[in-house]
């Protein structure tokens, strides 16, 4: 079947412009999860959904950072403003349950300017 | 300090060579862990979950000792096909999981 997916693949925005990315999870997963990985390192904690209720957003690094699920299955993760330091690649996660495998999309390659 | 510390290499060993990676977490009450693999430029993917009787699959086992809050994975008979970024991620707190740098393998011909 269908893994997680996440548009765009790679996307280049200049300091200060807002960008969105998407994730579509695997169908029926209930959590979703989101991550940020610099080159280098490991991917660091986002925040995480389970249906359309966030309930963890504690790895955001700062208020320009917004995420949201409105129907438990597509999330975006928009981020404000963007500044050099967010550039990495954002990682979307999948699973049945909290507790269960994590299944990442391909990421997207975010290349601020 | 980071939740969780991994060497992060690299490991450049023969075919054929065992080699080993050790993660340690900080947080003792840390409730689930795993490795997973990275290739360059593609997405993490889990290779095996670790539970504290220790488990193999395969060419690879994994231990837990909680007592000394490290994770390893061993690796026998190393193929070409293992050179990957080996992550340890460790689970705690809610659904929040930490990921360690990652230990770089590359087996050489």
């Amino acid at each position: 079947g269908a893994g997680v997916s996440q548009s765009p693949r790679y996307k280049v925005a200049k300091r200060g412009q807002d960008v969105a990315l998407r994730c579509d999870p695997i169908s029926g997963h209930v959590s979703l999860f989101w991550y940020q990985q610099a080159l280098g390192q490991g991917p660091e904690f986002l925040t995480y959904f389970q249906n359309e209720a966030q309930l963890d957003k504690s790895g955001l690094p700062s208020d320009r950072f917004f995420a949201e699920r409105p129907e438990g299955s597509v999330s975006t993760l928009k981020i404000q403003r963007t500044q050099q330091e967010d550039s990495a690649v954002y990682l979307c996660a999948s699973s049945l349950g909290g507790d269960d495998t994590q299944y990442f999309g391909p990421g997207t390659r975010l290349t601020v300017l | 300090r980071k939740e969780v510390e991994q060497d992060p290499g690299p490991f450049n060993v023969p075919e054929g060579a065992t080699v080993a990676f050790n993660c340690t977490y900080s947080n003792s009450a840390s409730q689930s862990f795993f490795w997973y693999r990275q290739d360059c430029r593609k997405e993490p993917k889990l290779l095996m979950s670790v539970y504290s009787s220790g488990n193999e699959d395969g060419r690879f086992t994994a231990q837990l000792n909680r007592a000394s809050q490290y994770i390893s994975l061993l690796i026998r008979d190393s193929k070409l096909s293992d050179s990957a970024t080996y992550l340890c991620v460790v689970k705690f707190g809610g659904n929040q999981f930490y990921f360690g740098t990652g230990t770089s393998l590359t087996v050489i011909p």
